[in-house]
């Protein structure tokens, strides 16, 4: 079995300003990871992922995330953040063994402050 | 391609009546999972069907919830004799033969 734990529930940062959202999991096989935006009143959009190859996973709206497999981490990044980067971010396992199901964090909520 | 439809979009219903959710899932996609979030919670596995074939419905409460996925027509998720404990959000997500799943907008379930 899989778990996932994203150590801050609230981060509060002001616009421009370097950002970093934490996620560790903890699983008996190996996995893939994942982390999703959720705007407010809306689903969940894949921001970026890690299956295979580069430890080091980047997205098209400047976030990069970093897979440490001896510290089982994947931290979410982004250098400078906008108004707009305000949102819900979960991240979430799964193992590789074909089709099976997320296992989410609680999620963290990024507010971007002018 | 549209992405994943959910609806309705908001569904109110009072303690004791039927809930009923729709998922289709994306063109080209065969694997849909229902997902729920609680306040404050991420979301939590419910149930993951492929056409007419439930394959891991570990996280569905055993009693009043039930799930398909047909040949033709989209998924349903049936909550019957709804508690107010019921209330959340809950996603369907789909995807291709390889594991990335994709979202819907979500259905948003009140109990009164």
């Amino acid at each position: 079995a899989q778990s996932v734990t994203q150590l801050d529930s609230q981060v509060p940062v002001f616009e421009e300003a370097p950002v970093e959202l934490r996620c560790n999991y903890s699983s008996s096989v190996s996995v893939y990871l994942f982390w999703y935006v959720q705007y407010p009143n809306q689903g969940l959009q894949l921001l970026l992922k890690y299956l295979s190859g580069s430890t080091l996973v980047e997205s098209i709206n400047g976030f990069e995330a970093e897979f440490n497999k001896s510290q089982t981490s994947f931290h979410l990044r982004k250098p400078s953040v906008h108004i707009s980067d305000t949102a819900e971010y979960f991240c979430a396992v799964s193992d590789r063994q074909g089709n099976t199901p997320l296992v989410f964090g609680k999620g963290t909520r990024l507010s971007v402050i002018a | 391609n549209a992405g994943v439809m959910q609806n309705p979009r908001h569904l109110v219903r009072r303690r004791g009546q039927e809930a009923r959710l729709r998922c289709s899932p994306m063109k080209g996609h065969s694997h849909v999972y229902w997902y729920r979030q609680l306040p404050e919670e991420g979301l939590k596995f419910m149930v993951y069907l492929q056409k007419e074939n439930i394959i891991d419905e570990s996280g569905m409460p055993k009693e009043r919830f039930s799930a398909e996925f047909p040949k033709e027509g989209p998924s349903i998720l049936r909550i019957q004799q709804v508690v107010r404990g019921d209330s959340a959000a809950y996603f369907c997500a789909s995807s291709p033969d390889y594991n990335e799943q994709y979202f819907g907008p979500g259905t948003r379930l009140t109990v009164t």
